[in-house]
């Protein structure tokens, strides 16, 4: 079975300019999450999605990130504009139902200078 | 809110020196509590799921259990191939997963 694939896996950006994140989830996958995992801290839950619907993105900051699931199966997370204080590992992850135990992705490391 | 807190932040074991990783957690309406492992430059990798207190399992040299407030991940026996960061997280109804810190464990020769 393939895991979570992620792309790019680095990525070095300028404050104020603007990136994003592609995810695609284990095929079958209904629930798909991206987590920001800052150096020494645990995974932050950003966004939680239920196949095409958005289950929770209390800890999203909407004024400069966004994500969609299309289809309900790839994912693509976006930052604009890029401050310094979100350089950190962005993990996607999937489960089955939201219960379930979840299958994280390698991550992307960005790098705000 | 819900809290979860890892201890120790960091652990060095001699190979064989058994010991045991903490976490506590602060939450309304536990659904599950995990464990996750963690490689550097790697995504966290699943290990167990435990649901209620007095629930117990184990997978090769590591144990995991729960009660009301807290889980234990015993680790017997520690080869070099355990070093990595244990990471806790508890499902509730209102959040998929919040993470603890983890645990930073290294397992020398």
């Amino acid at each position: 079975e393939a895991g979570v694939a992620q792309s790019p896996r680095y990525k070095i950006i300028e404050k104020r300019q603007s990136v994003a994140f592609w995810c695609n989830p284990i095929s079958g996958h209904a629930t798909l999450y991206w987590y920001q995992q800052i150096l020494g801290q645990g995974p932050k839950l950003l966004i939680q999605f239920q196949n095409n619907g958005v289950v929770d993105d209390s800890q999203l900051p909407k004024d400069r990130f966004s994500a969609e699931r299309l289809k309900g199966v790839d994912s693509t997370l976006k930052i604009q504009p890029a401050k310094l204080e979100d350089s950190a590992v962005y993990l996607c992850a999937s489960s089955w139902w939201d219960i379930d135990e979840q299958y994280f992705g390698p991550g992307t490391r960005l790098t705000v200078t | 809110e819900d809290q979860v807190t890892q201890s120790p932040e960091a652990l060095r074991l001699q190979e064989g020196e058994s010991s045991s990783l903490n976490c506590s957690y602060t939450v309304s309406g536990l659904r599950g509590l995990f464990w996750y492992r963690q490689d550097p430059g790697k995504g966290p990798e699943f290990l167990f799921t435990l649901y209620s207190a007095g629930e117990e399992k184990e997978k090769e040299r590591l144990k995991a259990t729960l009660t009301k407030k807290e889980s234990f991940l015993h680790i017997t026996a520690p080869k070099p191939e355990d070093s990595a960061t244990y990471l806790c997280a508890v499902h509730t109804g209102r959040r998929a997963l919040t993470f603890g810190s983890g645990t930073r464990l290294q397992v020398q020769p």
